[in-house]
């Protein structure tokens, strides 16, 4: 059964802590999103990955950091620079190059409701 | 940067009747998409349009693309409970700019 699996569904963070969320596809993706909800507000991009062993910064990516190790993971770390990391945290996958249907699709898992303690 | 926007913020509509939700960019994009999120959901994919002034259509949700390519709208014909969620535009390629989406509730 192929998808996007993000674990876990709930965190919880203390002060000063670092925090990594999971996301891991098994579509054969090459790019893969992290992306951050806020209530009422669409969906602001984090980091990008087009290819392993490479990632990119989005418009919020200061107090984030991700690592692109494998092709199916790219794990998302909060670290104790994000001063307010309470969010809903989507990761998404696309396949690269155009496969005879709408191309740049953007699939999304379940996601990461990250609160503060 | 791209920056799309998407009006209404919210949608209160009773439930049979229909509605338009709107999407305007800052620039001309090559395609866009749009997502639905049920409440407590992801994002989920529904349609993309490439060609300027293209139309489509699935079942009550009709979809357009404006001339210049600059504007998106979805309207959705005799509202369902089914229709409940927050509808989103995405334009972009690789990277894609999010609207902040509209927010429908149905009144039975």
């Amino acid at each position: 059964d192929g998808g996007i699996t993000q674990s876990p569904k709930y965190l919880f963070r203390k002060e000063g802590q670092n925090v990594t969320l999971s996301c891991e596809q098994n579509l054969n993706h090459d790019a893969m999103y992290w992306y951050r909800q806020d209530p009422g507000q669409g969906l602001r991009l984090i980091y990008y990955s087009q290819i392993v062993n490479d990632f990119q910064k989005g418009d919020i990516a200061e107090g984030y950091s991700v690592s692109r190790e494998k092709k199916e993971s790219f794990p998302l770390t909060v670290t104790s620079a994000q001063k307010n990391p309470t969010a809903f945290y989507l990761c998404a996958s696309r396949p690269t190059g155009f496969r005879g249907g709408a191309k740049n699709i953007q699939y999304f898992g379940a996601g990461t409701r990250l609160s503060v303690l | 940067g791209q920056q799309v926007m998407q009006i209404p913020q919210y949608q209160h509509v009773q439930e049979g009747e229909d509605f338009t939700t709107y999407c305007n960019s800052s620039t001309t994009l090559s395609n866009i998409q749009w997502y639905k999120q049920r409440p407590g959901g992801h994002p989920v994919f529904l349609i993309q349009l490439v060609k300027s002034g293209e139309v489509k259509k699935q079942k009550r949700l009709t979809f357009q693309f404006g001339e210049a390519k600059k504007n998106s709208s979805l309207h959705i014909t005799a509202t369902q409970t089914t229709d409940v969620g927050t509808y989103f535009c995405a334009g972009g390629d690789y990277k894609l700019s999010f609207g902040a989406g509209t927010t429908v509730t149905v009144r039975a």
